[in-house]
């Protein structure tokens, strides 16, 4: 299975100020036959589900802030914050679907 | 709005059975693909089984084959888990979710979450 690894494991951030997630996996997410990346990133906040915040490495989905981005390619991932809401406290973790299982990352907390 | 309401959880002991349900609305149930995720206390997310509701065919994590069962009912536009064979591990919160689909080989992502519900195994 493909195994993905997030640093820092928490992340004390203040707001106004940018913060950045990396996620780096055990095979490239580059489906050869359509070129697109099968990376997607998703925040729990406290006591709540996971939300989806990227698909496909950095497409942001329906309603998350722009503030929020995605780079990255083949094995080597990173989720950018340019400027720390308080609201955006929580766990995020990175996740593939390039192949079964559906496995994710171990997930980072981030903290103001 | 796409809502997926959650029953169903509670202490049970181990080698006991539970049935999960997921109501769903907001959209058309019977032409989706849902899911199921579990998240142990205090750790990551793991991916359970999937199931396209249009023709029934499912997927399982290996850890849950033979244990774990997905299913739906279109009357009632609700995803179902009946889960066997209980045991410590598997106390977790588990999350029904809706899946999209990326690219034409339709690679599973959850797009919506329910609000987790909690199965406690303990004697």
């Amino acid at each position: 299975e493909i195994v993905l690894t997030q640093t820092p494991h928490s992340l004390s951030v203040t707001p106004g100020q940018p913060a950045s997630i990396s996620c780096k996996t055990s095979q490239s997410l580059v489906f050869p036959a359509d070129g697109q990346t099968y990376l997607y990133w998703y925040l729990q906040k406290p006591g709540q589900p996971p939300k989806l915040l990227l698909y496909e490495a950095f497409h942001r989905f329906s309603g998350v802030p722009d503030r929020f981005s995605g780079s990255g390619s083949g094995t080597a991932f990173t989720l950018k914050i340019s400027r720390v809401e308080a609201e955006d406290v929580g766990i995020y973790f990175c996740m593939q679907s390039l192949q079964l299982p559906l496995t994710f990352g171990g997930g980072t907390k981030v903290e103001i | 709005e796409v809502q997926l309401v959650q029953s169903g959880g509670g202490l049970v002991q181990p080698g006991g059975s539970l049935r999960l349900s997921c109501a769903t609305s907001g959209f058309i149930f019977s032409n989706s693909d849902m899911g199921w995720v579990r998240q142990a206390p205090g750790k990551g997310l793991e991916w359970l089984s999937s199931l396209s509701v249009s023709d029934d065919s499912t997927l399982y994590a290996d850890s849950v084959k033979g244990r774990f069962t997905i299913s739906g009912d279109n009357s009632k536009n609700t995803l179902y888990l009946h889960i066997s064979g209980l045991r410590p591990e598997d106390t977790a919160v588990y999350f029904c979710t809706k899946l999209g689909c990326g690219g034409a080989n339709c690679h599973y992502y959850f797009d919506v979450w329910g609000q987790g519900t909690l199965v406690t195994v303990s004697s």
